[in-house]
């Protein structure tokens, strides 16, 4: 049974650091990683998917990467932003299931 | 092309009553998933349904709830006599295929029973 692992559980850093948000699985059998954030008592915002096939994705300041053998994801932010500040919530789709991390509040200090 | 749509955002529903969630998916999405997030827990998986079939539902509680998606029409998840535990926020997911394939989220609906 899939279980999907988040650290830290929350992380607050003066703005403009470069972070690392870790995310590990126990079954490599994955179709794809995705990487969300949620505001308070906002929905989920789709940042990046790794296809299992590959080893990593970048949007703008985002840089995903995927490492099955080990069963690790890491979600890098480069010069952070308070508006950075949310929760970011890894899934794995391992069959058509999301299997989803608890979460890692980030608070980007101003 | 539209997003996921779900309706309504906000549900206040009184314990004993029946609440209805809507989810349409996106144009030519024909896979729809429902996950719940319980306040203050990670979201869980409950149903994966095709047009007319239920694939999976190994995480939906076996009593008060049900879902369905018809061949015409939004998705529709639905939790009779509602109790205090059910307040949560629903998620509608879709995609276009079921493997490999990246799904889209909506808004959610917040449903509180009081």
């Amino acid at each position: 049974k899939q279980e999907v692992t988040q650290i830290p559980a929350a992380l607050s850093v003066p703005e403009g650091e470069n972070l690392v948000l870790n995310c590990s699985f126990t079954d490599s059998a994955i179709y794809n990683l995705q990487w969300f954030r949620q505001d308070p008592g906002k929905g989920l915002t789709s940042l990046l998917l790794i296809q299992s096939s590959q080893r990593e994705q970048t949007s703008g300041r985002l840089n995903a990467s995927l490492d099955k053998s080990s069963g690790r994801s890491t979600l890098y932010i480069a010069a952070s932003q308070p508006g950075d500040s949310a929760t970011y919530l890894c899934a794995s789709d391992s069959n058509y299931q999301l299997i989803w991390g608890a979460g890692t509040k980030l608070i980007i200090k101003p | 092309n539209a997003g996921v749509m779900q309706n309504p955002r906000h549900l206040v529903r009184r314990r004993g009553q029946e609440a209805r969630l809507r989810c349409s998916p996106m144009k030519g999405h024909s896979h729809v998933y429902w996950y719940r997030q319980l306040p203050e827990e990670g979201l869980k998986f409950m149903v994966y349904l095709q047009k007319e079939n239920i694939i999976d539902e190994s995480g939906m509680p076996k009593e008060r709830f049900s879902a369905e998606f018809p061949k015409e029409g939004p998705s529709i998840l639905r939790i009779q006599q509602v109790v205090r535990g059910d307040s949560a926020a629903y998620f509608c997911a879709s995609s276009p295929r079921a493997r490999e394939g990246e799904q889209y989220f909506g808004p959610g609906t917040r449903l509180t029973v009081t």
